[in-house]
Parts: structure tokens; sequence; C-alpha cells
């Protein structure tokens, strides 16, 4: 099957730092992935882990755990611009991206 | 990183119509694209696999007769959503992997707002 979740909506504080989780289930996996969309936007690359551990790139990082079916990104120093869709995807080997309902990440002052 | 175009950005229709939308990899050829469909506060659905030279592979429940996807060339992918009804309004993108790579990362199209009438 192609199970993929995450939580619906999160809200934090400019300044704050924010752990956005995704669980997954599925054979075959050959990768996980974050991006990031704003309303009415396409979605932007942010993070992808293959292997086990923490992927740090900026003010954002993004962990996975293979055996647990898991994965988190972490977002730090947030900003206003960081208002957005944070959508969680897994890919098997050679086909598309299959996309979680994404978390809407709402930053406030 | 590698370039997709996606054209038109939006397109308002009568029910009963047609409507194209093209995707380009402009600096890159993509012997597969993906289109994806999203709702308003939804996620992105796969709705099929776009082969090169070969027929589309669609997602269960997604109508082939309707959602007619040629791939004629290397960069070029078109989707056509024949017989457009309200229902159909929504946000679609398509999306492509640069072979040329070894990353498995998507590139997406800016999207298409359709809106039936």
């Amino acid at each position: 099957g192609q199970n993929i979740d995450q939580p619906t909506e999160m809200t934090a504080t400019e300044g704050a730092i924010v752990q956005i989780n995704c669980t997954y289930q599925t054979s075959g996996f050959n990768g996980l992935f974050w991006y990031q969309q704003h309303a009415g936007e396409a979605p932007t690359f942010l993070s992808y882990n293959v292997l086990d551990g923490l992927e740090e790139k900026g003010r954002f990082s993004s962990f996975l755990s293979r055996s647990k079916g898991y994965s988190y990104l972490l977002l730090k120093e947030l900003q206003m611009k960081d208002s957005a869709s944070y959508l969680c995807a897994y890919n098997q080997a050679g086909t598309a991206l299959i996309f979680g309902k994404g978390t809407t990440l709402s930053v406030s002052s | 990183g590698a370039v997709v175009s996606q054209h038109p950005s939006w397109v308002i229709c009568k029910s009963g119509t047609s409507v194209k939308i093209e995707c380009r990899s402009l600096d890159f050829q993509a012997t597969t694209m993906f289109w994806y469909r999203q709702f308003p506060k939804q996620s992105l659905m796969l709705m099929a696999t776009s082969n090169e030279g070969s027929k589309a592979t669609y997602e269960q429940g997604v109508e082939k007769d309707k959602f007619l996807i040629n791939h004629a060339s290397l960069t070029l992918s078109t989707l056509t959503v024949t017989s457009a009804h309200p229902e159909d309004s929504s946000f679609y993108i398509c999306s492509a992997r640069d072979l040329g790579t070894t990353n498995e990362k998507l590139f997406f199209g800016s999207g298409t707002q359709l809106s039936v009438l």
C-alpha cells in the first residue's frame, strides 16, 4: 500500500523551532523528500534523505529512520515567511513521488 | 537546477470544452513526466505517469479517456482535460526527474489553475 501520514496543522511563533513528523509504510523505499508549498504555487524542494540520519541545510534539517518508517523536518529560527504547507513524500525507484496530505504551518509574531 | 515550464498558469473555460496543458523540460530530457492534481487544502495526488513514445500509465480512479496524455518528445508532455466539468476545477502540476543526475529529486512546473464554469 501507499501510506504516508503527517499532522494536518501546526502553529509556532517567530524565532522558535518546530518539528514536523512524517511516518510512512511502503515496499521498495528509495528516499524521503520534504517540499515546501505556498498557496497557489508549485512545491519547492527542501530536502532529500535516502540514508538514516540527519541532513542539515541552513535553518532546515531533515531526519530519516528507515527501520521505523519515520522522518521529521526541523525548522529553526522561524520566520513569518516560513508559513506554508510542508509536504512529506517518499520515492520508489524510478517512479513518481507519493505525497502525504501536507502540514500547514502558521508562524505568528 | 533543472527547469520545468508549464503553460498556461491559469485557465477559465466553459463546461463541455477541452483544455490542453503543456509541460516542458527546458534544460534536460525527460523520458518520464508525472502529472498531479491538487484540490484546495489537499495534497498532490498522482494522476498519471507520462512515458515518451508510449502510452501513459494512469492511477486507479483516473479516467484515461477524460485526461488525455501525450508525450511525443523528450521535452514535452501534454495533458488534455476533455469535456471539462466544474468538478474538474483544480490545480494541475507536472513534474519530471533529470535522468542526467543521480538525484531522485522531482522538479515541478509552476502549475495550472483550471476553473470550469
